[in-house]
């Protein structure tokens, strides 16, 4: 089965930090995605890579920045936190393969900024 | 990526068909159709894909309409299980889409 793991189920931080969320999956994935999901608004995407050192803006990139040094791991940095950065944050990865269309997610953050 | 839209919420009976409909009336000729659903409390799951063809795999089946501008998910026999938000999106590949608000399907005893 595929697994993609995320490093924290709840995470709490104040205004300002720089708040980082991890990712992992060990599938040998090309793909990896961050989206935050917000009632309402549904799943966003915020960042997405194809590659290692490669990455591309979503639909919200605003305020969040990625890094992918190692194939199986995908950050978000959210270089200042803010209040309105209080979400529920997913991780997702799918294989590069033209024929496989299905993302496996993580099973999300939900990040709390004070 | 085309808009889809959904009914907010449905209601169906444990062992009936559950009917999820979907409009993507603006889709473009290389967007497949996609479904995912999502537990409460976890990462959405996918369940099943097309292009033109119906599709049929071990969770649903997939009816989408000649013209491209619909298609409904069928759950032949739905459980408490799957109570759950379903998304229908549209896109040319997996990944670099937006999930919309979906529909919230109960599944009563």
């Amino acid at each position: 089965d595929v697994k993609v793991t995320q490093s924290s189920r709840y995470l709490v931080k104040r205004t300002g930090e720089k708040v980082f969320l991890e990712c992992v999956q060990d599938m040998d994935h090309e793909n990896m995605f961050w989206y935050r999901q917000d009632p309402g608004l549904g799943l966003r995407l915020i960042y997405f890579s194809y590659d290692v050192k490669m990455k591309e803006k979503g639909d919200i990139p605003e305020g969040y920045s990625v890094s992918r040094e190692k194939k199986e791991r995908f950050s978000l940095i959210l270089e200042s936190a803010s209040t309105n950065q209080t979400s529920m944050y997913l991780c997702a990865s799918s294989d590069a393969d033209r024929y496989s269309y299905e993302q496996y997610f993580g099973p999300g953050t939900r990040l709390t900024v004070t | 990526d085309a808009k889809t839209t959904q009914p907010p919420s449905m209601d169906c009976a444990e062992g009936r068909a559950a009917n999820l409909p979907c409009n993507h009336s603006t889709i473009s000729g290389n967007e497949y159709v996609y479904w995912y659903r999502q537990i409460h409390s976890q990462g959405p799951q996918y369940i099943i894909h097309g292009l033109k063809n119906n599709e049929t795999n071990e969770m649903a089946s997939l009816i989408i309409t000649e013209d491209r501008k619909s298609s409904t998910l069928i759950l032949p026999h739905a459980t408490l299980r799957d109570t759950a938000v379903y998304y229908c999106i549209s896109s040319p590949h997996a990944g670099k889409s937006t999930f919309g608000d979906g529909t919230t399907l109960t599944v009563k005893p």
